[in-house]
């Protein structure tokens, strides 16, 4: 696609219910990189694909997050029994290889609230 | 531990001021830094400096680096509404992508 695309963009749940986030990166693009923004703060590094493969999982929260990235394209983040603190906003974003030094390219993000 | 840290925090100037941001950096085997303007959603690419004392420009906006003194600076003149966003600085270490860190922004508001 044009740009990179997430869904949903917007997102209200309960706590304790399972949320799961989508990404479709650039076409071409084989780096793909979740984040989270807190409000008020900074990009908090979540995880990042080369490929199909994660080679740091280190910056997922807890262990109710996960991610998976299949066919070398779409990513999906899973938060399981979420918590209030899991508010925030996820910012995907991708890059050509990862050893090209090129800039990432963000999506709009999904805004997941936790009531 | 490596970090990146932006001042001010938040900065409110009128419409035609100068502004300048200022982006500190401590990255173990530091590749480059970026710069990225956020408005309300996606934060969009600026600026991405590997060399130092080169000035890259585009427009109004204009950025260097000193890796020397481990800062970068982005300078906006003639300063317009459309300008207010949060501009976010990141570092990016050598073969680490995985490892790129971002400041937690400087808020920029112009007032008309």
């Amino acid at each position: 696609g044009a740009g990179v695309s997430q869904s949903p963009s917007n997102k209200v749940t309960e706590k304790g219910k399972d949320v799961e986030l989508r990404c479709d990166p650039i076409s071409g693009h084989t780096a793909l990189y979740w984040y989270r923004q807190s409000l008020g703060q900074g990009l908090e590094f979540l995880i990042y694909f080369q490929g199909n493969s994660a080679p740091d999982k280190s910056g997922l929260p807890s262990d109710r997050f996960s991610a998976e990235r299949t066919g070398g394209s779409v990513s999906t983040l899973t938060i399981q029994r979420t918590q209030q603190e899991d508010s925030a906003v996820y910012l995907c974003a991708s890059s050509l290889a990862s050893t090209s030094n090129q800039p990432q390219h963000f999506g709009d993000g999904t805004r997941l609230s936790i009531l | 531990e490596d970090k990146v840290v932006q001042s001010p925090l938040s900065l409110v100037v009128h419409e035609g001021d100068t502004v300048t941001l200022n982006c500190s950096y401590e990255v173990t085997n530091f590749r480059s830094l970026l710069w990225y303007k956020q408005e309300k959603k996606a934060p969009t690419f600026l600026f991405m400096l590997t060399s130092s004392g080169i000035e890259k420009k585009s427009g109004r906006l204009s950025s260097i680096l000193d890796k020397k003194e481990l800062f970068s600076i982005l300078n906006i003149t003639a300063t317009q509404t459309g300008d207010s966003a949060v501009y976010l600085c990141a570092a990016s270490p050598l073969n680490r992508d995985d490892k790129i860190i971002f400041g937690k922004g400087t808020r920029l508001h112009i007032l008309p």
